[in-house]
């Protein structure tokens, strides 16, 4: 067990909808990072969030958005879903950025 | 931005058998990681490892960071191997690259 906690583990949306997917990072850890990873590809970097500030983004669509939250636990939005969408969805987090970063178990979203 | 290369991208081995993972990066990086992607999706850390050597069992790894390059040793190789090894840099920004993972098969 990491200490990453990820909700929901599985989740089945149609076409169009909307979901949150959420992320409580380690105690003590500041920095918060998500990754998607489609069938068989690689991890995409999305976002990373830094007690409560972004510090970075990668290639996220602007359907999708995020936040971290003062408790620290993180929220990825993804709006007006596609098929293409579909993938593991991965919350990790540090204690601050050059460490070691330690990931949840994923959300498995599937868009139908 | 860096790239990250793994190499083999397959690997099929023998249970009890060794092997080898390589993981070259295009720029100096600040931090190194590798981690195990099990069969049921899990990233598991196995080192953070930017530069030296360090050991865990039958798992080591080697970063010789000035020539860019890292190694992760798997000696006498268990079925619970099995999986998706990926290597990931981050080079001073805050976001980790990942490679593309070494898929790798023990058989019984």
């Amino acid at each position: 067990d990491s200490g990453v906690t990820q909700t929901p583990k599985h989740l089945i949306t149609a076409t169009g909808q909307r979901v949150t997917l959420r992320c409580s990072p380690r105690s003590g850890d500041l920095s918060v990072y998500w990754y998607q990873q489609s069938l068989d590809q690689g991890l995409q970097f999305l976002i990373q969030y830094y007690n409560g500030e972004e510090r970075a983004k990668g290639n996220i669509l602007e359907r999708f958005s995020a936040q971290q939250f003062p408790d620290l636990h993180s929220e990825l939005n993804l709006s007006s879903l596609e098929l293409g969408d579909s993938a593991l969805y991965f919350c990790a987090s540090s204690v601050g950025y050059g460490n070691t970063i330690y990931f949840g178990e994923g959300s498995w979203l599937t868009v139908v | 931005g860096i790239q990250v290369e793994q190499s083999p991208p397959d690997l099929i081995l023998q249970e009890g058998a060794n092997s080898t993972l390589r993981c070259n990066f295009s720029d100096s990086v600040n931090n190194l990681q590798w981690f195990h992607q099990n069969p049921w999706g899990q990233l598991i850390n196995l080192f953070y490892i930017p530069s030296g050597t360090k050991q865990n069992g039958r798992l080591s790894a080697t970063t010789v960071a000035t020539e860019r390059y890292s190694l992760l040793y798997i000696s006498s190789s268990q079925t619970t191997d099995s999986g998706v090894y990926f290597c990931a840099v981050s080079s001073g920004t805050y976001k980790y690259i990942f490679g593309t993972g070494t898929r790798l098969k023990v058989l019984a």
